[in-house]
């Protein structure tokens, strides 16, 4: 069974990166997309990414010019980077692995919880 | 983008009692539609895709309908595992959409 777990900072300063890590375990990364989702406090999901083992890539249009998705196929995880970050960007961060580009997602890491404060 | 509206935001029921839950999609996203389950700490989990097909290991007391831009998610009878947050998901166009949940609470 695979699963998905989500590691990095819990805290952040404004203007920084934040920069995450999905470890999948169970299974392998290869042939399947692997998306970033995140939720504000109190807030709805927000779909900000994914990249497909190869490679490529799609990015939500309200925040592509500050994410970067990447992959690692030996070490069997995916990354996410997030510049510039602000309160906005204070949320709990998901990975979730997708079948194909436009489909649900099944796993989720059960999540992180990312604070950006000085 | 697809805006997702759910309804309502909170729902009370009582064990044992069924759940109607709404999600009404902004334009047409034809039958690609997802309801997934959140509670605290723990990892979202898929219940129901393509408007109605249930999940792998989903109980059959949940249940989804709908197309278009209406669509329900239905718990016939309510367990106390069921109380959580519930929330759709359009795949049928960029950028991939998400409703903001309902919470369902014991009554």
């Amino acid at each position: 069974q695979v699963q998905l777990q989500e590691s990095g900072p819990g805290l952040v300063k404004p203007s920084e990166t934040l920069s995450l890590t999905c470890s999948v375990s169970g299974g392998s990364i290869s042939s399947f997309y692997w998306n970033w989702v995140r939720q504000p406090p109190g807030k709805g999901l927000e779909w900000i990414g994914y990249i497909f083992y190869s490679g490529s890539t799609n990015y939500n249009p309200s925040l592509k010019s500050r994410v970067t998705i990447s992959v690692d196929t030996f070490k069997n995880q995916f990354s996410l980077k997030l510049s510039s970050v602000t309160a906005a960007d204070t949320a709990v961060y998901y990975c979730a692995r997708a079948r194909s580009a436009m489909v649900d997602f099944d796993p989720w890491g059960q999540g992180i919880l990312v604070t950006v404060s000085s | 983008e697809i805006v997702m509206t759910q309804s309502p935001a909170t729902l009370s029921v009582s064990p044992g009692e069924r759940a109607t839950l709404s999600c009404r999609a902004s334009q047409s996203v034809s039958s690609n539609l997802a309801w997934y389950q959140q509670k605290p700490g723990q990892a979202p989990r898929l219940l129901i895709y393509g408007a109605s097909t249930r999940a792998t290991d989903i109980p059959a007391r949940f249940s989804g309908s709908g197309s278009g831009t209406e669509f329900t998610l239905t718990i016939s009878s309510l367990q106390s595992e069921d109380f959580a947050v519930y929330c759709c998901h359009q795949y049928n166009d960029w950028p991939l959409t998400f409703g903001g949940g309902t919470k369902v609470e014991i009554k």
